[in-house]
């Protein structure tokens, strides 16, 4: 069964970089899945931030995607998420997922199947 | 900013049909599938609808999804008091400036 933990600081300094992992357990990276990051500001809905595949291919929301890198570690079996300039917006809940329903045969379908726990990001000084 | 709309809130006695919209463009649940997200407090989104109508192992029956145009809708059968929860729609968004996922604004279930 794959698992999803993310990972990183709890506290980023207002015009600083917040930098995230997610580690992926009881499957590959390299599988046939794109990886994708979202957040909750406390009390809001969600927002997609990117996404990534184990060949380094990445699409990132328009809005975001100034400030957003997502990049991979296949030796690792993890990926990461790092966004500049952070101001106080930018304090949320951040989680990792899968893309993709997958059974134990196959996998179809463009949702998130598999989440992380979440992790809460706080943007203050 | 969401581009997925739906009502912030819906509400049934146990037993009762619930139904949640959501409207989108051509862009998105227009030429895409729809997918559907119940999240209870503080935790993790969990998917309850993917490619429009199919649910995953284990969601039960009761839920429901459908897609007509350029809206969607998720129905809630024989609603239970677990059923309380946060519930958002989802599509990936095709335009001139990339392929992205967008989420819909959210809809608070009540079981009255």
């Amino acid at each position: 069964q794959v698992q999803l933990q993310e990972s990183g600081p709890g506290l980023v300094k207002p015009s600083g970089t917040l930098s995230l992992t997610c580690a992926v357990s009881g499957g590959s990276i390299s599988s046939n899945n794109w990886w994708s990051w979202a957040r909750q500001p406390p009390g809001k809905g969600l927002q997609w931030i990117g996404e990534i595949y184990h060949s380094g291919s990445t699409d990132y929301n328009p809005s975001l995607k100034s400030r957003v890198t997502i990049s991979v570690d296949k030796s690792k079996n993890q990926f990461s998420l790092k966004l500049t300039s952070v101001t106080a917006a930018d304090t949320a809940v951040y989680y990792c997922a899968r893309v993709g329903y997958c059974s134990s045969t196959s996998c179809s379908g463009d949702g998130f199947d598999i989440w992380g726990q979440g992790t809460m990001v706080t943007v203050s000084s | 900013q969401s581009v997925l709309t739906q009502p912030p809130s819906a509400s049934g006695t146990p037993g009762q049909r619930v139904t949640i919209s959501c409207s989108g463009s051509s862009s998105n649940i227009g030429g895409n599938t729809v997918n559907w997200y119940r999240q209870l407090p503080g935790t993790a989104p969990q998917l309850l609808i993917y490619s429009t109508i199919r649910r995953p192992s284990g969601v039960p029956d009761r839920f429901s999804g459908s897609k007509s145009g350029t809206s969607a809708s998720l129905a809630i059968s024989g609603l239970q008091s677990e059923d309380e929860a946060d519930y958002y729609c989802a599509a990936w968004d095709d335009r001139l400036n990339g392929h992205h996922y967008v989420f819909g604004t959210g809809t608070k279930v009540t079981v009255l």
